[in-house]
């Protein structure tokens, strides 16, 4: 079974920095491509960034360009994000996901979440 | 990246058909074959239900089936049933390893 556990949110004031982490167990972790979905709490999903398998293809959206900084750790079946110079705006429930394949194409399994909180 | 379209709200009754429709453009949608779609539920994760735009996954019943013509891809839930009732989300890859998501609707079974 495929388990995915998001970690390291909080409350955060705007301009700081912030690191998520995902640890996933039920599968073969450095054959499947990865991503960051987020969603604030009432509102739709928005993706965030993707990373591929071997770490060669990488993604982001427009709205976090600059700031943030997918990576994973296939030793250790992590995935991670790096949040920095976070905004008002990016105060959201962040969701790690599993894709289908072993590029960024189809977000598959999904974890429960872990809140970013991002005021003054 | 702009969100994909969706209409904010459909509904229909048990056993009725209800279709929802995801626009997006040339450079989404309509340059491949990767949309998918997303049930969920209030409090709960999203789940896939359709990928590749027409395929489903194990387990998802066979009254859920997807279509795509030009920009739009389609969501069709044919004998609605009273769990149907959730936020259906579309989701196409966007090219250079980016997604697009759907701003999202919300299904009522009357």
């Amino acid at each position: 079974e495929v388990r995915l556990e998001e970690s390291g949110g909080g409350f955060v004031q705007p301009g700081r920095s912030l690191r998520l982490s995902c640890a996933a167990s039920g599968f073969t972790f450095d054959d499947y491509a990865m991503h960051w979905v987020r969603q604030v709490p009432g509102k739709g999903l928005e993706w965030v960034s993707g990373i591929s398998w071997d770490s060669a293809g990488i993604g982001y959206a427009d709205s976090v360009k600059g700031r943030f900084t997918i990576s994973r750790d296939n030793a250790k079946n992590s995935l991670n994000l790096q949040m920095n110079n976070l905004r008002a705006e990016d105060t959201a429930l962040y969701y790690c996901a599993k894709d289908l394949t072993g590029v960024v194409l189809i977000p598959e399994s999904w974890g429960q979440g872990t809140l970013v909180t991002v005021s003054s | 990246q702009s969100a994909l379209t969706q209409p904010r709200s459909v509904s229909g009754s048990p056993g009725q058909s209800v279709t929802i429709a995801c626009t997006g453009t040339s450079s989404d949608v309509g340059g491949y074959n990767y949309v998918s779609w997303y049930q969920q539920h209030p409090g709960k994760a999203p789940k896939l239900m359709i990928y590749d735009v027409s395929k489903r996954p194990s387990g998802v019943p066979d009254r859920f089936s997807g279509s795509k013509s030009g920009n739009t891809a389609s969501l069709t839930i044919s004998g609605l049933q009273a769990e149907d009732e959730a936020d259906y989300y579309c989701c196409s890859y966007a090219g250079r390893y980016t997604e697009v998501f759907g701003g999202g609707t919300r299904l009522t079974v009357l």
